[in-house]
């Protein structure tokens, strides 16, 4: 496989449910995101692990919590989500760290559709 | 506060006719720039993008956006649209700084008319 796989695509949960989405690069880079992508509202960045440093978007709540175990692979663990967390969970990477040079350009997986009923 | 403007939430075009969607950025220090288009239900698939040389760039699918330093501006434009470019479409830039990160304009969504 090549460039930024997500799975599951489509997700279905309750909001007692626990459930992970995953997110693997093929692609060598040094940094992984987690965007949020809610109908009529801005691209909202999550979470970011680059070089294994996590940069975080502090209005997030901790009912999303992210783990990267490698550079290749990076996960969104949910745990008692809101109906107002259903939205498209966009994950992304990038050849160089946040913080290096480089233009930024980002890679990005097909998306987990996320319903929480 | 660094900023990415898309003038229009959505825009309407006769199959055929010039499609121009409008990017404006907010910095006196030349950013890179890009153009993402999205079709329904899939990840944001890169056009084209500025990094240094000639300000006028040329994507895939036929698109091309002019960077103009003068005009804070990074339009993307096609001279004549097909009733595949139908998608949402977003203008993105990276500015220099500590923590060097993409900032997205809100998307504007195309529509293609036959």
């Amino acid at each position: 496989e090549t460039g930024v796989t997500q799975t599951p695509r489509h997700l279905v949960m309750g909001m007692t449910n626990k459930k992970s989405l995953k997110c693997e690069q093929h692609l060598g880079h040094n940094a992984m995101y987690w965007y949020k992508q809610s109908a009529k509202k801005p691209l909202e960045l999550m979470f970011v692990y680059s070089l294994e440093e996590r940069v975080e978007n502090n209005s997030v709540p901790s009912r999303f919590s992210p783990e990267c175990p490698n550079s290749s692979h990076l996960f969104l663990h949910l745990h008692t989500l809101q109906p107002e967390d259903s939205a498209l969970y966009l994950c992304a990477s990038s050849r160089e760290g946040v913080r290096a040079g480089g233009t930024g350009e980002l890679f990005f997986g097909e998306g987990s559709r996320l319903t929480v009923l | 506060a660094q900023s990415v403007t898309q003038l229009g939430s959505h825009v309407s075009v006769s199959e055929g006719a010039l499609v121009l969607l409008r990017c404006n950025y907010s910095s006196s220090v030349p950013p890179y720039l890009f153009w993402y288009v999205q079709y329904p239900n899939q990840g944001l698939q890169l056009l084209l993008k500025y990094t240094t040389g000639a300000t006028l760039v040329k994507g895939i699918n036929g698109f091309e956006a002019e960077f103009k330093k003068s005009e804070t501006s990074f339009h993307l434009t096609k001279p004549s649209a097909h009733m595949s470019d139908a998608a949402e479409y977003f203008c993105a830039v990276r500015y220099s700084g500590s923590a060097r990160q993409l900032t997205f304009g809100s998307g504007t969504q195309l529509t293609v008319l036959p």
